[in-house]
């Protein structure tokens, strides 16, 4: 069973750029949430996508914008990339609608370099 | 608002000894707490959830963790540390099973052989 599985690994951008990432859930997973991690702090969340809509979100501009696909994969797109976006980008699935399921399984995550 | 505080953004231990990792949290209602551990350039790994069941939690590796409503807190142990705990641990909490995950800083572990 394949777990949450993210692309790309890396990625050099240059400011003013626009950026996708991508994530793949864990099989059975119908909602994905994205996070930043930046370095040396704790994962901050940016939103939640579920039946392809976004559920919540978090303190973010709206540079920051996502996508969920019927198959539940998920994009989070940055656009007029800024020095502070270089970050880890963390994204994690759940499944809220299964019974006892309360935690997210996280990808290994896109490290994002803007220069 | 929900918060997370760990105290203590780094910790060094001896191998073989215990390890305590501190967390407090604030949440308007009974929260979902969560430990998870990172290891370098990787993502996050689910230590241990409580979940309002068992106010002491077993997880992975050997770790646990008490739920104090009095106290608000959740801190994280380890009878015996091994070289391979070395890593960053946050504590987590959410409000509800969809809800978002809020972070605590981070608490970086060391392990001194």
């Amino acid at each position: 069973d394949a777990g949450v599985t993210q692309s790309p690994t890396h990625l050099i951008k240059t400011r003013g750029q626009q950026v996708t990432l991508r994530c793949s859930p864990k099989s059975g997973h119908d909602t994905v949430s994205w996070y930043q991690q930046a370095l040396g702090q704790g994962p901050q969340f940016i939103f939640q996508y579920y039946e392809e809509e976004e559920r919540q979100r978090g303190n973010f501009p709206d540079r920051f914008s996502g996508h969920q696909f019927p198959n539940y994969s998920s994009e989070l797109n940055v656009n007029a990339l800024l020095l502070g976006d270089s970050a880890l980008y963390l994204c994690a699935s759940s499944s809220p609608s299964r019974k006892g399921s309360y935690e997210q399984y996280f990808g290994p995550g896109t490290r994002l370099t803007v220069t | 608002a929900q918060s997370v505080t760990q105290l203590g953004s780094h910790v060094s231990v001896s191998e073989g000894a215990l390890v305590l990792l501190r967390c407090n949290y604030s949440s308007s209602v009974p929260p979902y707490l969560f430990w998870y551990v990172q290891y370098p350039n990787q993502g996050l790994q689910l230590l241990l959830k409580y979940t309002s069941a068992a106010t002491l939690v077993k997880g992975i590796n050997g770790f646990e963790a008490e739920f104090k409503k009095s106290e608000t807190s959740f801190h994280l142990t380890k009878p015996s540390a091994h070289m391979s705990d070395a890593a960053e641990y946050f504590c987590a909490v959410s409000d509800t099973s969809y809800d978002k995950v809020i972070f605590g800083p981070g608490t970086s572990l060391s392990v001194i052989p």
